[in-house]
């Protein structure tokens, strides 16, 4: 059981380039999301998804977008890269919240930093 | 608006003294409490949850946390700090399809 795994680990962007960030799970999550981690501001989400074929926006979606045609991928687009989005990305994974609601753990993936130049 | 706020930025303890981190939350209902620890470089690992019950939870690596209606809190302590504690501690509030994180407290352990 892997988890959730992120590619690439590490990657520079020039300025208008765009790129996609990987994100798999194995533990037949429903819910997946993407989060930017800056120094001191703690985790903002970006997107996230209740299921296959379904996305919504989180906190701070502009300059990205997403898709998840399965339920194991959720990759993050970024079309015209900023230094702006210099930032740590991390995926996370939970189970189907339940009729009556409420929430379950979330299993995050180990990031992707990102530096725009 | 649902909101997590963790006053301290960042602590220093001796190895062996207790901790205490802080965290108080915003919430209109009955909130699900996280605390994550993200070591440097790493993604986040959970400590421990509260859902229901028992306020006073047991989490892993000898972690335990207190929620406190009355007060919105969730503070989260350890009797005994080991070097290997050095990380970033997150508190975090689940609601419904998101979670809401606080921005973390710096723990840092002199020997």
């Amino acid at each position: 059981n892997a988890g959730v795994t992120q590619t690439p680990k590490f990657r520079i962007l020039k300025i208008g380039q765009s790129m996609t960030l990987q994100c798999t799970q194995d533990m037949n999550h429903n819910y997946m999301y993407w989060y930017r981690q800056d120094p001191g501001m703690g985790l903002k989400l970006i997107y996230y998804s209740v299921g296959a074929g379904i996305t919504d926006k989180g906190e701070v979606p502009n300059g990205y977008n997403v898709s998840r045609s399965t339920t194991e991928d959720f990759p993050l687009r970024l079309e015209l890269a900023a230094p702006s989005q210099t930032s740590v990305y991390f995926c996370a994974s939970q189970r189907a919240i339940g009729a009556l609601g409420g929430t379950d753990t979330q299993y995050f993936g180990p990031g992707t930093r990102l530096t725009v130049l | 608006a649902q909101s997590v706020t963790q006053p301290d930025i960042h602590i220093t303890v001796s190895e062996g003294a207790s901790l205490e981190l802080r965290c108080n939350y915003s919430y209109g209902a009955t909130p699900y409490l996280f605390w994550y620890v993200q070591s440097p470089g790493q993604g986040l690992q959970l400590l421990l949850k509260y859902f229901s019950g028992d306020t006073l939870v047991q989490g892993i690596k000898g972690f335990e946390a207190e929620f406190k209606r009355s007060q919105s809190s969730f503070n989260l302590r350890k009797p005994s700090v080991h070097w290997s504690d050095a990380a970033e501690y997150f508190c975090a509030v689940g609601a419904r399809n998101q979670f809401y994180f606080g921005t973390g407290t710096s723990l840092t352990v002199i020997p």
